[in-house]
């Protein structure tokens, strides 16, 4: 498997413009997340999705960013407008999560992939 | 809320030496750990989890982890550093609900040749 896949992995806008980020998860993985990470916060969560539907949303910072899952294979990280305090790297995840609600499956690990460095200017 | 504590930001040791990482857990319920590294310019690779069962867990690269309940603590370890061993690591919980991780501030390690 080629493990979860990101694009860009680099990416360079000015301060006003939209933002795009790509992810496909590892095929037959059913959560997906994205996550920021800079020198001053950390790893933040920013959002998860199970089965394609969003779950907590309560890490985005605010409305000027938004994600969507359009299928399983697929999601985006969306900022509009960009500003420089969103420079950081973005990183995308997913597991899988077989069985029942409870079960140990439940706790499978997530798999990262390369992330995507965003630079605004 | 689920939480987890990295106390130390970074940790030195010299090659061949054995290593501990820190991390304390404070959960309502039963804990479900992870302990993940951080490579330069890569994204987060899983090492190792603890669910149930055996306190000392295994994983990959020959870490280990020791789970011990009185102490709420999920400390890393391995025998004997290697320099490729240098590297970001992570601490993470499963959050009261779906899926969700709570990850640590992470603890950089270095080890010196």
């Amino acid at each position: 498997d080629a493990g979860v896949i990101q694009s860009p992995r680099h990416e360079v806008t000015e301060m006003g413009q939209e933002v795009t980020l790509r992810c496909k998860p590892i095929s037959g993985h059913n959560s997906l997340f994205w996550y920021r990470q800079t020198m001053m916060r950390g790893l933040e969560l920013l959002i998860y999705f199970n089965n394609n539907v969003p779950i907590d949303d309560s890490g985005m910072p605010e409305d000027r960013f938004s994600a969507k899952m359009p299928n399983a294979s697929f999601s985006t990280l969306k900022i509009q407008p960009s500003e420089p305090r969103d420079s950081a790297v973005y990183f995308c995840a997913s597991s899988s999560r077989a069985g029942l609600a409870g079960g140990l499956s439940s706790y499978n690990e997530q798999f990262f992939g390369p992330g995507t460095r965003l630079t605004v200017l | 809320a689920q939480s987890v504590a990295q106390p130390e930001d970074q940790v030195n040791v010299a090659e061949g030496n054995p290593l501990t990482v820190k991390c304390t857990y404070s959960v309502s319920g039963n804990p479900y750990l992870f302990w993940y590294v951080q490579y330069p310019n890569r994204g987060l690779q899983f090492l190792l989890k603890y669910i149930t069962g055996d306190n000392l867990v295994k994983g990959s690269y020959g870490f280990e982890a020791e789970f011990n309940k009185s102490q709420t603590s999920f400390h890393l370890k391995k025998p004997s550093a290697l320099v490729s061993d240098s590297a970001l690591y992570f601490c993470a919980v499963r959050d009261i609900g779906f899926q969700k991780l709570v990850f640590g501030t992470g603890t950089r390690l270095l080890v010196s040749p």
